[in-house]
């Protein structure tokens, strides 16, 4: 069954460093996005990519927060200078282009931010 | 302000019970929503969905409800396993705008007691 893949699965950095987490969205999907979960919270939007561009982001999507899809296949979320309260776990997340919201989230990438 | 929410933190059942989680929105502007299953350390896995031009859907062993009058969304799963223990999301979304942006509210924890 195919299946969003999300590396690295635990990140420890230290603040004010660079961190890009990395997914591979299931290969026909159109819709990418990036979600969040601080420990023990609920799931948050950061944002939405669609055609090679941002379509939807929260206040939560600073100028420290930025998305690529560098190739066909990956789509990546990168946080220039790292705060403590970054750490939560990053959920990446695809679907296709049809009229249903159903969303595939991977497995998530841990970060800790010391 | 427009937020989607859960009645109870935890709820602990006895194999083979049915379960309802509850939910609650605020969000006039919703349109389809869409109950979530977490297992620990994973990411958020699809369940069902439902659009507001119904009030029931039924999936294997899962029914959602909506009462749109009150602004309630339930999930109701028949006979309850082991496996079944798991947080569990409700969420919301506005498709007007053809996003699918979803906002999860906080998560009720199912304990299933064998």
């Amino acid at each position: 069954e195919p299946e969003v893949t999300q590396t690295p699965s635990h990140q420890v950095t230290q603040m004010g460093q660079e961190v890009i987490l990395r997914c591979v969205p299931i290969s026909n999907h159109l819709y990418f996005y990036w979600y969040r979960q601080i420990l023990g919270q609920k799931v948050e939007f950061l944002v939405s990519f669609y055609n090679n561009e941002i379509s939807e982001k929260s206040e939560i999507f600073d100028d420290q927060f930025s998305v690529e899809r560098p190739d066909g296949s990956n789509f990546t979320l990168k946080i220039r200078s790292t705060k403590l309260e970054d750490s939560a776990m990053y959920f990446c997340a695809s679907r296709t282009y049809s009229n249903t919201g159903e969303l595939f989230f991977g497995e998530g990438s841990r970060l800790t931010v010391l | 302000g427009e937020s989607v929410g859960l009645h109870l933190p935890t709820l602990s059942v006895q194999e083979g019970d049915n379960s309802i989680i509850n939910c609650a929105y605020s969000n006039s502007a919703s349109d389809y929503f869409i109950w979530y299953k977490q297992e620990s350390g994973k990411g958020p896995q699809f369940i069902i969905d439902i659009r507001s031009n119904m009030d029931k859907r039924q999936g294997q062993r899962v029914t959602v409800l909506l009462n749109k009058t009150v602004k309630h969304l339930s999930l109701q799963i028949a006979a309850t396993q082991p496996g079944d223990s798991a947080v569990y999301f409700c969420a919301e979304s506005s498709t007007r705008a053809g996003s699918y942006q979803l906002t999860f509210g906080k998560g009720t924890k199912l304990s299933v007691i064998p």
